[in-house]
């Protein structure tokens, strides 16, 4: 059965240095991962996906992510933390099976960025 | 924006109400989802629909309905609302093998 941990429910930084969010999954097949981001009261956007291509992944804003299928994790980066950046972030792990797609969260980790 | 809308943003009512949401999507895609987002718990599948009036049940369906009788529409109904259904409740979309949200219910349950 798939699953999704995101390792932190609270992360702090400074403005300027590094982000780091983790998250680790379980699937049975070859998944396509996600990071989406939400800010308050606001819906869920899509920062970036794997889907089997690159294991090093761009998305916007700045963020990246790798895929490292020998320790199952999908862990979410970027270089230099910005005060917009203060969100709950979300990793996504889905599979396509009996026709459909079956989407499973994780429970989110809260971002803080210090000035 | 996969042209996703919500009505209403924001709903108060009383324990025992019926209460209906709505998805609306201008995309013609097929598949459609309705998400619970609560504190601790990330987002729960509630329903989804695969086509006009194909649904199927998620992880917390209980005290939940569905309905798609046109493509564009997927309507959520609490029959009878309970303090425990006060949520953030979110429609999706997936497009190719990606989903996009929209904006979100507030529902709050007295």
């Amino acid at each position: 059965a798939q699953s999704v941990t995101q390792l932190d429910s609270h992360v702090s930084v400074s403005e300027g240095t590094p982000v780091l969010l983790r998250c680790n999954y379980s699937s049975s097949y070859s998944p396509s991962l996600f990071w989406y981001v939400q800010h308050p009261n606001k819906g869920l956007q899509l920062l970036l996906k794997y889907t089997s291509a690159a294991t090093l992944v761009k998305g916007i804003n700045g963020f990246e992510a790798e895929f490292k299928k020998s320790e199952t994790s999908f862990h979410l980066t970027k270089p230099s933390a910005h005060m917009s950046d203060a969100a709950e972030y979300f990793c996504v792990v889905s599979e396509y099976a009996s026709g459909t797609y079956k989407y499973i969260f994780g429970t989110g980790t809260r971002l803080k960025v210090l000035a | 924006d996969a042209g996703i809308t919500q009505s209403p943003r924001h709903k108060v009512t009383e324990t025992g109400t019926p209460v209906t949401l709505r998805c609306h999507q201008t995309e013609n895609h097929r598949y459609m989802y309705w998400y619970r987002q609560d504190p601790g718990h990330g987002l729960r599948l509630i329903h989804y629909s695969y086509g006009v009036k194909d649904t199927d049940k998620g992880e917390v369906s209980d005290g939940y309905s569905v309905s798609r009788s046109k493509t564009e529409d997927f309507l959520l109904t609490l029959e009878s609302a309970t303090s425990s259904q006060t949520s953030v409740y979110f429609c999706a979309i997936t497009a190719g093998d990606t989903q996009y949200f929209g904006p979100g219910t507030r529902l709050t349950v007295l």
